[in-house]
Formats: structure tokens, sequence, C-alpha cells
């Protein structure tokens, strides 16, 4: 079967670092995404690894070990804006993107 | 650029009545997909379409669910008999690129 599993809700304070982990199990892959989604909002693209290693935009950086079926989405210097859901997508054909369930990241004062 | 555009923002209706929701993707975008979100089963695809062309549809739950897009610019999803298990958030995105979506506000549907 396939399944996508990263943990449902992570808890720290402001400028803390957070890292959200996401192993998979699909039948096929093409890389990984990561999106945020505020309450009641669309989810909001934030970064795509195909292939191993880390890429950093701003404050997030993203990972991907393609041997492990394992990625991570690290947020360093949280602020309060980043309380929101992330979620994690695998590509498993052109375009089409298999969503993991969620984590709901709570950033306390 | 306004983005992805979806209407209407919310609606309410009865079981049994038909259901039209409506996407406007972004100029230039080629693909275009359909996707249900609910507390218990997430995001879910429901369809996608490539030059306007239908690509895969094995998400779309059963034969009261229809999509359709006739230009490049304009997307229908139907819902007809709704059910209330149908309730969900709807959204739209559209991609240029194959790995990045970028989603529409969303479609909250109600079926009482």
């Amino acid at each position: 079967g396939q399944s996508l599993e990263q943990p449902s809700e992570v808890t720290a304070v402001e400028g803390a670092i957070v890292q959200i982990n996401c192993t998979y199990q699909t039948s096929g892959f093409y890389g990984l995404s990561w999106y945020q989604q505020h309450d009641g909002g669309a989810p909001t693209f934030l970064s795509y690894n195909a292939l191993d290693g880390l890429e950093e935009t701003g404050r997030f950086s993203s990972f991907l070990s393609r041997s492990d079926s394992y990625g991570y989405l690290l947020l360093q210097e949280l602020q309060m804006k980043d309380s929101a859901s992330y979620f994690c997508a695998v590509s498993v054909g052109w375009g089409k993107f298999q969503f993991g369930a969620g984590t709901q990241v709570v950033v306390t004062p | 650029d306004a983005g992805v555009i979806q209407s209407p923002r919310h609606e309410v209706t009865e079981m049994g009545q038909e259901v039209t929701l409506r996407c406007k993707p972004i100029s230039g975008h080629n693909s275009l997909f359909w996707y249900r979100q609910t507390m218990m089963r997430g995001l879910e695809l429901l369809i996608y379409f490539n030059n306007n062309v239908p690509i895969d549809d094995s998400g779309m739950p059963e034969d009261r669910f229809s999509a359709k897009m006739p230009n490049a610019s304009f997307s229908t999803l139907k819902i007809q008999p709704s059910e209330p298990r149908d309730s969900a958030v709807y959204f739209c995105a559209s991609s240029s690129q194959g790995y990045g979506y970028t989603f529409g506000s969303g479609t909250r549907l109600t079926v009482v």
C-alpha cells in the first residue's frame, strides 16, 4: 500500500528550531514537496526535493534521502506566524502528489 | 497576478441538489488539479488535467462527481446529486512545473 507518515503535532517556543519528519512508502517516487496551511486558508508551496540533500530557503530548509524514503522540513528561528499545519507530499507521477495527514505546529511565546 | 480563483467561497445546499464549483487557473499554467480536504481523509486528489485533457480521475469518488475543463482558463467540478458526506473544502490548484502547486482559496461545501 501507499503511506506517508508525519507527526500529528509539534509544539515549540518562539526562536526555537523544529524538524518535521516525513517517511513514505509509495508505488512511485519523483520527489517530495512541503506545503504550509494556516487555519481556514489554502495550502501554500514551500519547497520541493527531487534529489538527495538539503535545500535552504530562508528560515526553512528541506531534506531528502531517497534511499531511506525519508525527508524533513526544518523551521528555524520560529515565529508566531509559523503556527500552521505542514504537509509533506510525494510526487507519484508527473504533477500527481499524494499528501500526508499534516503536522500541526504550535508556536508559543 | 490574481492567483487561482475559485467560486463560490461557501456553498450550502440540500441533499439531492446539484452543486457546481468553478475554478480559473493562473494564466500560463498548463496543469489543473481538484482536491478535497476533510478532517478524516485529509487532502485527496480527485482529478487532474494537463493541457485541458483529463489525465487521471481515479480519485473521483463515484459517478455523482464529474469535472470538465472546456478551455485553459476555466474548470468545473459538479456533484449531482449531492449527499451530506460530500461536505468538505474543495480546492483547485494549478501548476506549470509539475512539482509546485498554487492553490485557490477553496470552496467550503456543506450539504444538509
